[in-house]
C-alpha cells in the first residue's frame, strides 16, 4: 500500500523559496496517479495546492499559480513543491496526498509538516 | 473557477442528534463530490466520493447525497468521536476545490 512522507525545512525566510519533498513507498510514482500537495493555515481551512501526474501534466490553485511549481521525479520516487516569495500568510501546515482509488479523491496522506514563514 | 460554498462554518449538537452540513457549488459538477472528516493532530480522511458512496470501513450513520450544485452530508445519531471539522471538495477537474470546513461539536 502506497505511504506517503514529507519533508523539508520548517522554517523559511519570508521572500525565499518553500521547498517540500514527498517521499512514495510501497508502489511506483509511474502510475495513473494524480501527486498533490494540500495545506492548511492555522486556523483555517484545507487549501487545494496542486497536483503533478508523472507524464509532466500539473494543475495548480489560480490563486498561487505564478510562485507554485509541482514535479515528480521517478528516479527518487518522489515528487516536489517549491513555493516562493512566500510571506507570513504561507505558514501551515503542508501535506502530500494522491488518489489510489477515485482520480481526484485524496485518500492517501502524508502526515503533513509545518512550514512557518518567519525572519 | 468553480467555488464551494459550505453552510453552517460551526455548529453544536448533542449527542444522538442528526447534523447535517451543505455544500453548494457555483456551476454543476454532476456527482464528483467527496466529504472529508478531519479531526485535530490528524490527516485528513475520506468518508464519501461519487457525492454518495460510503468509503469502505466509515460507520453507516454517515450519509450522503446531492447532484449538481446541491450536497448534503448527513451524519444519524452524532457520536462523541465525530467531533472534527469536515470539507466537502469537487474532483471533476483542477482545481479541485475544497469547501471552507464545518466544525462539528458536541455539546
Amino acid at each position: 500500500q502506497v505511504q506517503l512522507q514529507e519533508s523539508g525545512p520548517g522554517l523559511v525566510k519570508p521572500s525565499e523559496t518553500l521547498s517540500l519533498t514527498c517521499d512514495v513507498s510501497g508502489g511506483p510514482i509511474n502510475t495513473n496517479n494524480w501527486w498533490s500537495w494540500v495545506r492548511q493555515p492555522p486556523g483555517k481551512g484545507l487549501e487545494w495546492i496542486g497536483e503533478t501526474h508523472h507524464s509532466g501534466i500539473t494543475n495548480y490553485n489560480l490563486s498561487l499559480k505564478s510562485r507554485v511549481t509541482i514535479s515528480a521525479d521517478k528516479s527518487k520516487n518522489q515528487f516536489s513543491l517549491k513555493l516562493n516569495s512566500v510571506t507570513a500568510a504561507d505558514t501551515a501546515v503542508y501535506y502530500c496526498a494522491t488518489d489510489t482509488m477515485v482520480r481526484g479523491v485524496l485518500h492517501k496522506w502524508g502526515q503533513g509538516t509545518l512550514v512557518t514563514v518567519s525572519s | 473557477d468553480i467555488q464551494m460554498t459550505q453552510s453552517p462554518s460551526s455548529l453544536s449538537a448533542s449527542v444522538g442528534d442528526r447534523v447535517t452540513i451543505t455544500c453548494r457549488a457555483s456551476q454543476g459538477i454532476t456527482n464528483y463530490l467527496a466529504w472529508y472528516q478531519l479531526k485535530p493532530g490528524k490527516v485528513p480522511k475520506v468518508l464519501i466520493h461519487a457525492a454518495s458512496t460510503l468509503q469502505s470501513g466509515v460507520p453507516s450513520r454517515f450519509s450522503a447525497s446531492g447532484s449538481g450544485t446541491d450536497f448534503t452530508l448527513t451524519i444519524n445519531s452524532l457520536q462523541p468521536e465525530d467531533v472534527a471539522t469536515y470539507y466537502c471538495q469537487k474532483y471533476n477537474s483542477a482545481p479541485r476545490t475544497f469547501g471552507q470546513g464545518t466544525k462539528v461539536e458536541v455539546k
